[in-house]
């Protein structure tokens, strides 16, 4: 299975503050990588796709790049709603694999 | 906007039979992928598998002794069947669509249910 590691686990930022969270899978997934916000008691929420396209309805503070095996998420202008946890996820090979999520807190 | 809403008993007896439908409103059931997603504070998100109109499925190899996917067309279902379970197999399960965006083969679980909670005991 091809492995995804988040990092970091846990941030803490203040509103109006960027966030960078990335992404490592263990072997090249092209550009098949998948972006998904969680509130807490909520399903997850798909943000971007194919590495760095915005999912429909999706606000542009948001924005993915990255190929290969490396990626990033960068939430900018961070909203009280924005706090929540990030979770990766690649659909190059089955199984799908997700990574370990990072949790966005408040500062 | 694709709907889902997963349904199915709470509570499941060890070495029995964990079974869950997601019912499927607002869009087309045919013509696409249905996943299961399970997650669990200790493994996080694991992907269980999918399932196509016509029956075919794809598993993750970690459940793939007993686990059944199903489609129905007419009932605008998607249903899971679990087999021995145990208490590993509590968690919050989610039915999402996967969604192929165009012949590059991009795709993604862009819509999901709320979830389901499902406790293995005795």
């Amino acid at each position: 299975d091809i492995q995804m590691t988040q990092s970091p686990s846990s941030l803490s930022a203040s509103v109006g503050d960027r966030v960078t969270i990335t992404c490592r899978a263990s072997q090249d997934i092209r550009s098949h990588l998948a972006w998904f916000q969680q509130r807490p008691g909520k399903a997850p929420k798909s943000l971007i796709y194919a590495a760095s396209r915005l999912q429909s309805g999706v606000p542009s503070q948001f924005s993915g790049g990255g190929s290969g095996t490396n990626f990033t998420l960068t939430i900018n202008n961070l909203q009280p709603e924005d706090f929540a946890t990030y979770f990766c996820q690649q659909h190059n090979a089955y199984p799908y694999t997700f990574g370990g999520g990072t949790k966005v807190d408040i500062k | 906007q694709v709907h889902l809403q997963e349904s199915g008993p709470g509570l499941v007896k060890p070495s029995g039979t964990l079974s869950l439908t997601c019912a499927v409103s607002g869009g087309s059931i045919s013509g696409n992928w249905w996943s299961w997603v399970r997650q669990t504070p200790g493994k996080g998100l694991e992907w269980i598998g999918e399932v196509y109109r016509s029956g075919s499925t794809n598993y993750n190899p970690a459940f793939q002794s007993r686990v059944t996917m199903t489609l129905d067309t007419s009932k605008y279902e998607i249903s899971l069947k679990l087999t021995s379970v145990t208490a590993a197999d509590t968690a919050v399960y989610y039915c999402a669509r996967t969604y192929y965006y165009d012949a590059s083969g991009y795709k993604n679980l862009d819509s999901w249910g709320q979830g389901t909670l499902v406790i293995v005991s005795s």
